[in-house]
């Protein structure tokens, strides 16, 4: 498809797993960022891959928290040792990396920590 | 200190009325743009209009325009003769740019829930 595709589109998981999520953004975007967002909150930024540049992981609110970009594309957010406060929907997005380029949302990611 | 400020986060407006969303930004950066997003219920985020800081005129998309003030760095959305179908979660952004060429990320502001009225 043309648009950025996240999986799964659900994630329920028991306190103490890892789990993986995944975000395969728009084809030649070269931004690629993930953000959370609580229910009925904002948007809180947790990373930002640009290019071949050092990702910006200033949001990670954890050392649980890791994420990595293959070869410019796919990107995989993980958390260790999930906690019931990570509940949350992961959203990813991704544009081109010029200030007036908007971002082009996923659909996210429901992830329940039981 | 808060990059972006929404300071509304509920607002009312009946159904063909005009409706005003406000939003300031804190930045030093000479480049930079801002973005306003709205989340409906079902939780996709939608782009709707964009304004350059370097942009002169204010920014128009059909029923959505920008009354964008650079200097009380304000960037308020105003959507015309509302629509049942406008009631949503509206978000503004913005990116920050460096000297590179290239661009922070998009910071969010914390929304404002518009609801409108038949």
């Amino acid at each position: 498809g043309a648009g950025v595709s996240q999986s799964p589109s659900n994630k329920v998981t028991e306190k103490g797993k890892d789990v993986e999520l995944r975000c395969d953004p728009i084809s030649g975007h070269t931004a690629l960022y993930w953000y959370r967002q609580s229910l009925g909150q904002g948007l809180e930024f947790l990373i930002y891959f640009q290019g071949n540049s050092a990702p910006d992981k200033s949001g990670l609110p954890s050392d649980r928290f890791s994420a990595e970009r293959t070869g410019g594309s796919v990107s995989t957010l993980t958390i260790q040792r999930t906690q019931q406060e990570d509940s949350a929907v992961y959203l990813c997005a991704s544009s081109y990396d010029r200030v007036n380029e908007k971002l082009f949302f996923g659909s996210g990611t429901q992830l329940s920590v039981l | 200190a808060q990059k972006i400020t929404q300071t509304q986060p509920g607002m009312f407006v009946q159904e063909k009325e005009a409706v005003t969303l406000d939003c300031t930004y804190d930045t030093s950066d000479q480049s930079y743009g801002l973005f306003w997003y709205k989340q409906p219920s079902s939780g996709e985020m939608i782009f709707l209009i964009y304004q350059g800081s370097y942009d002169e005129q204010n920014a128009t998309e059909g029923r959505y325009s920008l009354n964008f003030q650079k200097a009380r760095k304000s960037t308020n959305l105003v959507i015309s003769a509302s629509q049942l179908g406008d009631s949503a979660m509206y978000f503004c952004a913005m990116r920050e740019g460096i000297s590179s060429g290239s661009a922070r990320q998009l910071t969010f502001g914390s929304g404002t829930q518009l609801t409108v009225l038949p």
